[in-house]
């Protein structure tokens, strides 16, 4: 199995710009997540779906994030208008719903906004 | 509200050395606790999941166990390597989809 697809690996970008991240779950899992990871907060989990609706959106720290699933082997992740203190790793991780809840985490997107 | 601590914070051994990771959670409702390895850089990957109704699992040289009824976890690595330097994460899952991370432990083994 490919495990959990991200890109890009690293964003760089200025303030005010929009960006969007993607990510690609395991195939058959129909629950995904979305985490970012400072030094400072560690691991703090911002969506997640359930076959590919969003259940729980209260980690999201601002209007300015956004997320969306429109089908099993796809989610994005977008930030309008980014901030430099939305420099982080943004991870996202799926599993199996229903069974076990073992998460398979993605290699990341390392986003720097200048 | 669940809590995951870790302890210690960072960890620095010589190779060769038998050593003992601490998690501890502070509700004992928990469907499953899973261990991870995160390399600088990288993303999570894991190490061992164990179930509610089981006491440990084994894989290679790692060895996790739960104690539910005193919220805690051990992860414990025989005859350690360089290669096992990195930061280990314990995670419980209460249900509902959410798990619930603590800070991790930087192991660092001296060659």
């Amino acid at each position: 199995d490919a495990g959990v697809i991200q890109s890009p690996r690293h964003e760089v970008t200025e303030m005010g710009q929009e960006v969007t991240l993607r990510c690609k779950p395991i195939s058959g899992h129909n629950s995904l997540f979305w985490y970012r990871q400072t030094m400072m907060r560690g691991l703090e989990l911002l969506i997640y779906f359930n076959n590919n609706v969003p259940i729980d959106d209260s980690g999201m720290p601002e209007d300015r994030f956004s997320a969306k699933m429109p089908n099993a082997s796809f989610s994005t992740l977008k930030i309008q208008p980014s901030e430099p203190r939305d420099s982080a790793v943004y991870f996202c991780a799926s599993s199996s719903a229903g069974s076990t809840g073992e998460l398979f985490f993605g290699e990341g997107s390392r986003l720097t906004v200048l | 509200k669940q809590e995951v601590t870790q302890i210690p914070a960072a960890l620095s051994v010589p190779e060769g050395e038998n050593l003992v990771l601490n998690c501890s959670f502070t509700d004992s409702a928990i469907y499953n606790l899973q261990w991870f390895r995160q390399d600088p850089g990288k993303g999570l990957t894991s190490l061992l999941l164990i179930q509610s109704s089981q006491r440990e699992q084994t894989s290679g040289r790692l060895n996790a166990s739960l104690d539910k009824s005193s919220g805690r976890s051990t992860l414990y690595i025989a005859a350690s390597q360089p290669g096992d330097s990195a930061t280990y994460l314990c995670a419980v899952y209460p249900g509902g989809f959410k798990t619930i991370f603590g800070a991790g432990t930087r192991l660092f083994v001296k060659a």
